[in-house]
């Protein structure tokens, strides 16, 4: 079972659009963790948030840390190709295991 | 790229077999994490170990075994293969200080019992 629900589980868009994924979960976290994810491949680490209420932009993509820090949000501004991917949310309590999401898949047409 | 490798990339074993996998953490990282992910879903927590010892077990059975050695690498043991062990399997390094334990992975071992 997953502790972290991801949604909506698949999304396509055309190039252009913006998008938005989902992370919640009835759990508090220490910190969350958001990785995009190619076919056959390890997950790549995209960022970590730590403070409830914290926002972090990287480029095109916002992460927001609800306050409670039991949910999260992405953001993807203007969506690329290259943006296609698995996007895994993980959540921490600390030292030890990471608790993933099932993932959402976004699929990005020109 | 995390500097995170693993090997091999891919392994064909047979129900009943025992594996091996490896994986070489990040200079200067001295904690590994060891996933499983099956297709469709997002990576299972096995085990983690924090300057050699195990630190931290998921819902995994004693078939399932790890070292971690003084250069920080790490090995992955699994005996008496079954068919739902075909999976993709992780392993992420971290370095553990502060409050948080960002992990990076590596690309992963594709593991398939028949």
């Amino acid at each position: 079972t997953q502790l972290l629900e991801q949604s909506p589980q698949f999304l396509s868009i055309q190039e252009g659009e913006n998008l938005t994924v989902y992370c919640n979960s009835s759990s508090v976290f220490s910190s969350l963790q958001w990785y995009r994810q190619e076919p056959g491949e390890g997950p790549v680490l995209l960022v970590t948030v730590v403070t409830g209420g914290e926002v972090k932009k990287l480029k095109r993509l916002t992460f927001q840390f609800g306050d409670a820090r039991k949910d999260s949000s992405l953001h993807i501004t203007a969506a690329q190709p290259g943006d296609t991917g698995l996007y895994l949310c993980a959540g921490s309590k600390g030292w030890g295991k990471l608790q993933f999401g099932a993932g959402t898949q976004v699929v990005v047409t020109p | 790229e995390t500097g995170v490798t693993q090997s091999p990339t891919h392994l064909i074993k047979t129900r009943g077999q025992q594996v091996t996998l490896r994986c070489s953490s990040q200079s200067g990282h001295n904690t590994v994490s060891w996933y499983q992910q099956a297709l469709g879903q997002g990576p299972q927590f096995i085990f983690q170990y924090y300057r050699e010892e195990e630190n931290g077990r998921g819902n995994f059975p004693p078939r399932f075994s790890g070292l971690q050695f003084p250069n920080y690498s790490s090995e992955l043991n699994v005996n008496a293969l079954e068919l739902d062990d075909s999976a993709l399997y992780l392993c992420a390094s971290s370095f553990r200080s502060g409050v948080t334990d960002t992990q990076y992975f590596g690309p992963g071992t594709r593991l398939t019992v028949l």
